[in-house]
């Protein structure tokens, strides 16, 4: 069975500062997909950024990048220049084949804080 | 804010008795999953219905059951509520073309006592 693993409950980072959060995962298939899904106090789950295991480059959505390690099955997101509303909940998330099931699995999240 | 819309927002129910949600998906969108986010939790998938079938289901009991209406809307209903039922639970819809973005509801939250 596939897992996801956020090792991180808690960050916190200086507003314009730079933060990553970190995701390992577990799962014996070659293609797949990843995503990195916030949470804010609203409950409303909202995409971050998504990466296709078969592309090797890094998927980088404007402040928010992942630094994809295939073969250590690592994914973690990198966000620079840090604003206030970037404090919320981040989960990482895989997705297996066959794709048209949809099935997200989790991690526990990480509850990222950006101070002023 | 995305087009998935999930009523009510908050529910209190007492344990034993039965509880339905409604989702409606985003415009276009064909495939609604259901998902229970207990406290502190991520997201556990529970089933997902695509063009009104069950399409795939997680580790669930029965009595946690759904359909999906010919517009796509969607229910989830659970009987015999236990208190380990109280969650947040959200609805994801897609376009069901697999590994694409899936647009969430803010979540119904189910307290059981």
């Amino acid at each position: 069975a596939q897992t996801v693993t956020q090792s991180q409950p808690e960050m916190s980072v200086q507003e314009a500062e730079t933060v990553t959060l970190s995701c390992t995962y577990d799962t014996s298939e070659s293609n797949y997909y990843l995503f990195w899904y916030k949470q804010p106090p609203s409950r409303q789950m909202i995409l971050v950024i998504r990466q296709e295991a078969y592309k090797q480059q890094n998927a980088t959505e404007n402040r928010f990048s992942v630094n994809f390690q295939k073969a250590a099955k690592s994914f973690s997101l990198k966000i620079s220049d840090s604003q206030l509303g970037d404090t919320a909940m981040y989960f990482c998330a895989f997705m297996k084949p066959p794709y048209n099931t949809d099935k997200l699995i989790f991690g526990t999240g990480t509850r990222l804080q950006v101070f002023p | 804010e995305t087009g998935v819309t999930q009523s009510p927002t908050h529910l209190i129910k007492t344990r034993g008795q039965q509880v339905t949600l409604r989702c409606s998906s985003q415009s276009g969108h064909n495939t609604v999953s259901w998902y229970q986010q207990a406290l502190g939790q991520g997201p556990q998938f529970i089933f997902q219905y695509y063009r009104e079938e069950e399409n795939g289901r997680g580790n669930f009991p029965p009595r946690f059951s759904g359909l999906q209406f010919p517009n796509y809307s969607s229910e989830l209903n659970v009987n015999a509520l236990e208190l380990d039922d109280s969650a947040l639970y959200l609805c994801a819809s897609s376009s069901g073309q697999g590994g694409m973005e899936a647009f969430f509801g803010q979540g119904t939250r189910l307290t059981v006592v």
